[in-house]
């Protein structure tokens, strides 16, 4: 079965600096696409980046990037020089060759950046 | 930013009542998803969409939910008699094909409160 971690379920930091969200997924899937997405206070969520499995650099999106550590089934999000307004839930999500037509969330990590 | 927009933002209903909500996918995505969130955060898949074709449903959707995507019409979800239970966030979302390489699109939900 799929599955996605995501184990701080809350993070403070203050604005500017950098900060480092962690989650780790089981697949049994040769090919899978991992995401990130960002929920708002107002429950939008926004698709931020993704990384493919059989891609070995780590995705980069503006203050965004990935640690892809494929051998420990773990896509760390780093999120550079945060802002107030990056404040939000952020999840973790995965897509498999198995279950294309399914994405499966992690329970998220709530980011709270202090001025 | 997402192009998928639902329709009601808020919608109170009393237990026992029909909840309607609706839901365009951005234009040329085929794939279409909903999703309940609940107050922790979780996400619940509930069914997908490959133009009018329902590809998989959970059971629950089977029974009080029933879902569509007729041509040229929004996408529905709609519960025939509200529970307590149901009061989440219902998110729909869209993307390319159901091919695992693109990342899915959500609208901004539909908060549906049963009193």
């Amino acid at each position: 079965a799929q599955k996605v971690t995501q184990t701080q379920t809350s993070i403070s930091v203050v604005e500017k600096t950098t900060v480092t969200m962690d989650c780790v997924y089981e697949t049994r899937d040769s090919s899978y696409f991992l995401f990130w997405y960002k929920q708002t206070a107002s429950g939008e969520i926004v698709f931020l980046i993704r990384q493919d499995s059989y891609k070995k650099e780590n995705a980069t999106v503006g203050h965004y990037s990935l640690n892809f550590q494929k051998p420990k089934s773990s896509i760390g999000l780093i999120i550079t020089a945060t802002q107030i307004e990056d404040s939000a839930v952020y999840f973790c999500a995965m897509r498999g060759d198995t279950n294309a037509y399914k994405v499966i969330f992690g329970k998220g990590t709530h980011l709270h950046v202090l001025p | 930013n997402s192009k998928v927009i639902q329709t009601p933002r808020y919608l109170v209903k009393g237990q026992g009542q029909k909840a309607k909500m609706r839901c365009i996918p951005e234009k040329g995505h085929p794939v279409v998803f909903w999703y309940q969130q609940n107050k922790n955060n979780e996400f619940k898949f509930l069914i997908n969409f490959q133009n009018q074709e329902v590809l998989q449903q959970i059971d629950m959707t089977e029974k009080r939910f029933s879902a569509e995507c007729p041509s040229n019409s929004p996408c529905s979800l709609e519960i025939q008699s509200s529970e307590a239970g149901d009061s989440a966030l219902y998110l729909c979302a869209s993307s390319l094909f159901g091919q695992t390489n693109t990342e899915v699109f959500f609208g901004k939900g539909t908060r549906l409160t049963v009193v």
